[in-house]
Order: structure tokens, then sequence, then C-alpha cells
């Protein structure tokens, strides 16, 4: 059974221009979770889709941020215009039931000029 | 409010040596507790998990953790230390409740072991 993927592995973009993560969680997980880790911080939770909704974004950190689950498949987060302060590693995960351990992507390198 | 303290940075072991890792948590109800590794280049790999039942949980590559109620602590810990065990390691606690089943996160312990 494949694992969470997460495209692309690094990105590094200047300051204004947008950049799109995407995620694909485990087959038949209806949780999908978004984290990120600014260097020398602890890992901190962005949001939390249920199939298509979200169930909770109190970890967005402002409007620049919007993720998206079409059809409760795979995830994407775009970020415009980014920020410096942007820079970071986000991870997804997914989850089968609330409940359950969440199974972590290998996380995408952002990095903002 | 929620939290999870790892008071250790960083900190280097002999190969062979035991180790132990603190965490200490805050938070209000029975608490969901995990310990996730990230090895260089590699994502977060679960190693062990507490929900419920026995306090001393086994988990992958031969750790283990006690769950201890009184202390808020969740203190990982292996007997014998091997150099592929260099890594960086992190507690978290599973919050909310009903939908709701964020982890907070530790600031991670970086481990480095020496021949």
């Amino acid at each position: 059974e494949a694992g969470v993927t997460q495209f692309p592995s690094h990105s590094v973009i200047e300051k204004g221009q947008t950049v799109t993560l995407r995620c694909d969680p485990i087959s038949g997980h209806d949780n999908l979770y978004w984290y990120r880790r600014v260097m020398g911080k602890e890992i901190k939770f962005l949001l939390h889709f249920v199939k298509e909704s979200k169930q909770d974004e109190s970890g967005m950190p402002n409007n620049r941020f919007l993720a998206e689950r079409t059809g409760g498949t795979y995830s994407t987060l775009k970020v415009q215009p980014a920020e410096l302060e942007d820079s970071g590693v986000y991870f997804c995960a997914s989850s089968q039931g609330l409940a359950e351990t969440q199974y972590f992507g290998p996380g995408t390198r952002l990095l903002v000029l | 409010a929620q939290s999870v303290t790892q008071p250790d940075i960083h900190i280097t072991v002999s190969e062979g040596a035991s180790l132990e890792l603190r965490c200490n948590y805050s938070y209000g109800a029975t608490p969901y507790l995990f310990w996730y590794v990230q090895s260089p280049g590699q994502g977060l790999q679960l190693l062990l998990k507490y929900f419920s039942g026995d306090t001393l949980v086994q988990g992958i590559k031969g750790f283990e953790a006690e769950f201890k109620r009184s202390q808020s602590s969740f203190n990982l810990r292996k007997p014998s230390v091997h150099w592929s065990d260099a890594a960086e390691y992190f507690c978290a606690v599973g919050a909310g409740t009903g939908n709701n089943r964020k982890l907070i996160w530790g600031l991670g312990t970086s481990l480095a072991v020496n021949p």
C-alpha cells in the first residue's frame, strides 16, 4: 500500500510568487492534515479535512494560504503571494479514523527568497 | 493551553549506551500521545503511540515509552542505541474532541550517536 506522497519535495521561489503544494493521502483515509515546521520552531497544525470538508482551519496563518481537497482525495495548499516567513517544511498526514494514527508524507521544503 | 515540552534540544550518546528522551505535556483530558522520528532526508515515522491501557508502550526499532499521568510525562527509552538511531525525535499529543484530532508538537530532540 502506498504511503502519503507530497509534491514537490523542494520548492524555491521569490517573494511575491505563487506556489502550490500537493498531498496524496493513503487510499481510503478520510482525514487529511497539513502541518508546517518553520526552522527552529515546533511543527504546527495548519488545517484538517474530513473528506472534502474543512473541519478545522484554525492554524492557517492568514488569507494568503488556501487549501482545497477536491472530491475528498488529494489536497493542495496554495500560497499566494509568498512571503519570506512562509519558508519551512510543509507536512501532510492522513488517518483513517479521527482517533487513529496520522501517517505522514516526506514533506515539501519551501524556501522563499 | 495545550503544549508539549521536550527539554533537551540536542543529545549525544555513544553507540550501545542507553537512551531516554524526555517529553512532558499539558492537556486537560486523557491524552493520545505519540513519538515520531525523522531521519535525515526522510519524513516523519511513527515510533509508538499511547491511547489507553498499559502505560508501557512498545514501538518499532526497539523503542519503548512510559505514560506517567502523575508526572504528565511520556518519556522515550531504548536500552542500547545503534548508529542508525541518529535522527530527530518528536513527541506529540493528540488534541481536540469530536471531529478534531490535530497534533500538538514538542520542539524535537536531535540525537547524535558516537561510534
